[in-house]
């Protein structure tokens, strides 16, 4: 079954700095993966998904993600954060079994 | 409609009481998740109901007693809860399996006294 697993507990950055969050998943055969974001007091949405394709995913919010095959990674990017984008995020795996793998998430800490 | 509807948004309890979180999908999802979340922690899968049956029971305390009356509703129903149990209770909706991900509803945030 996919896992995945999240290295970076808490980024703290500047606005309009660059983010790069890492996740690296564990070989399971068919390879789909997610990147839920949560922001503080709110429920959790996808920024975007993975199936097939274009290794180079686009998100909403601006946000984009690199499937890299060779190096079991699937890293989401912002090029330049904003405040709001402060927020805890999250790769996950696909369902097994309709299980949704989590990682153990990154708290993201943006200052003005 | 493309929203996860939970109500209440916050539930404070007793102990002693029995009490229950509502949950309601139209999107014609045919699977329905309830997890758990701590503070600053992922989802933890309580139960899966798939086609309105039960199709997983991750280990969860007989406290904790889902009910799926329809395609669109999935409940879950709480009786003499821990102090432990406080957390934000996280009902989801996938077409079937959640290949394409999730939906997340807002929580119910539970508080046990």
């Amino acid at each position: 079954a996919q896992s995945v697993s999240q290295h970076n507990h808490h980024v703290i950055l500047s606005e309009a700095a660059s983010l790069e969050l890492g996740c690296n998943y564990s070989y399971g055969g068919t390879v789909n993966l997610f990147w839920y974001v949560q922001y503080p007091g709110q429920h959790l949405q996808l920024l975007l998904k993975y199936f097939s394709g274009d290794p180079l995913v686009k998100g909403i919010k601006g946000f984009e993600a690199e499937f890299i095959k060779s190096k079991f990674s699937f890293n989401l990017r912002k090029p330049s954060v904003q405040w709001s984008d402060t927020a805890e995020y999250f790769c996950a795996a696909p369902p097994n079994d309709y299980k949704l793998s989590f990682g153990a998430g990154t708290t993201v800490t943006v200052r003005a | 409609d493309t929203e996860v509807t939970q109500t209440p948004k916050h539930l404070v309890m007793g102990m002693t009481n029995k009490k229950s979180l509502k949950c309601e999908q139209h999107m014609g999802h045919r699977a329905m998740y309830w997890y758990k979340q701590k503070a600053k922690k992922p989802p933890e899968l309580m139960f899966v109901y798939s086609y309105e049956k039960l199709s997983i029971n991750e280990s969860v305390p007989s406290r904790f007693s889902p009910e799926c009356p329809n395609s669109s509703l999935l409940n879950l129903h709480l009786h003499a809860l821990q102090p432990e149990d406080s957390a934000l209770y996280l009902c989801a909706s996938s077409p079937t399996g959640g290949e394409t991900g999730y939906t997340f509803g807002s929580g119910t945030r539970l508080t046990v006294v």
